[in-house]
């Protein structure tokens, strides 16, 4: 199984700050024949679903605010929030869909300072 | 539009079983597969398994085979998740998803499961 460790587990931002958020796989998850990164983010909020905010690792999903953005290759990836707004207070999950069991980051708290 | 509507929550004693249906709408439901996932009160997401809606495939995470079953209704558009011999930590919110190549962006709401004497 793909491992997905996600740094740090929590961390707090003060609003319109830039807030980081990492994920690290035990194993590449960029597909050689298409030279896409099966990685994805998600925001979960209490009492909600994940919600999927970027795929192949770097594609905004439709709707998602430009001021999340996705980054990386191979093992190592990256969930950066611009401009951090109050609404943002959330639990951010990388996720792998590279191989099956498909996996999931342990989560990032993220609060606001 | 593509929606997902789950059973609502349950409330099961030890040893029991529980089924959470999962209602598909919006699209050709049997051109693509249903996900489950869990969440512990508190805890991350983890994986229970895959059922293809097309062919009835499935395929179980290790640590629920023998306790879980999926199945699915073509004609109502509909999957299921049976988990038996419930055990208190199977306390979770069961959730339901429709992944595509480029990613799982569809999500039941989640039903929670209650496993309590």
């Amino acid at each position: 199984d793909i491992v997905m460790t996600q740094s740090p587990d929590s961390l707090a931002v003060s609003l319109g700050e830039r807030a980081t958020i990492n994920c690290k796989s035990s194993q590449s998850v960029l597909y050689s024949s298409n030279n896409k990164n099966y990685l994805g983010w998600f925001q979960q909020k209490p009492g909600h679903p994940p919600k999927l905010l970027i795929y192949w690792a770097s594609t905004r999903e439709s709707g998602v605010p430009d001021r999340f953005s996705g980054s990386g290759s191979g093992t190592d990836f990256t969930l950066t929030i611009s401009n951090l707004q109050a609404e943002d207070v959330a639990v951010y999950y990388c996720h792998q869909y590279y191989s099956t069991p498909p996996t999931f980051g342990q989560g990032t708290k993220l609060d606001i300072k | 539009q593509v929606q997902l509507v789950q059973s609502g929550a349950e409330v099961k004693k030890p040893g029991a079983s529980v089924k959470v249906s999962c209602k598909a709408s919006g699209y050709t439901f049997t051109n693509y597969g249903i996900q489950w996932v869990r969440q512990a009160p508190g805890q991350g997401l983890e994986w229970m398994g895959w059922i293809n809606a097309g062919d009835g495939d499935r395929k179980y995470s290790q640590k629920f085979q023998g306790r879980v079953t999926f199945s699915r209704d073509t004609s109502a558009t509909t999957a299921y998740m049976d988990l038996s011999r419930l055990r208190p930590e199977d306390t979770a919110v069961y959730y339901c998803a429709r992944p595509d190549d480029s990613g799982w962006f569809y999500w039941g709401q989640g039903t929670l499961v209650t496993v309590s004497s």
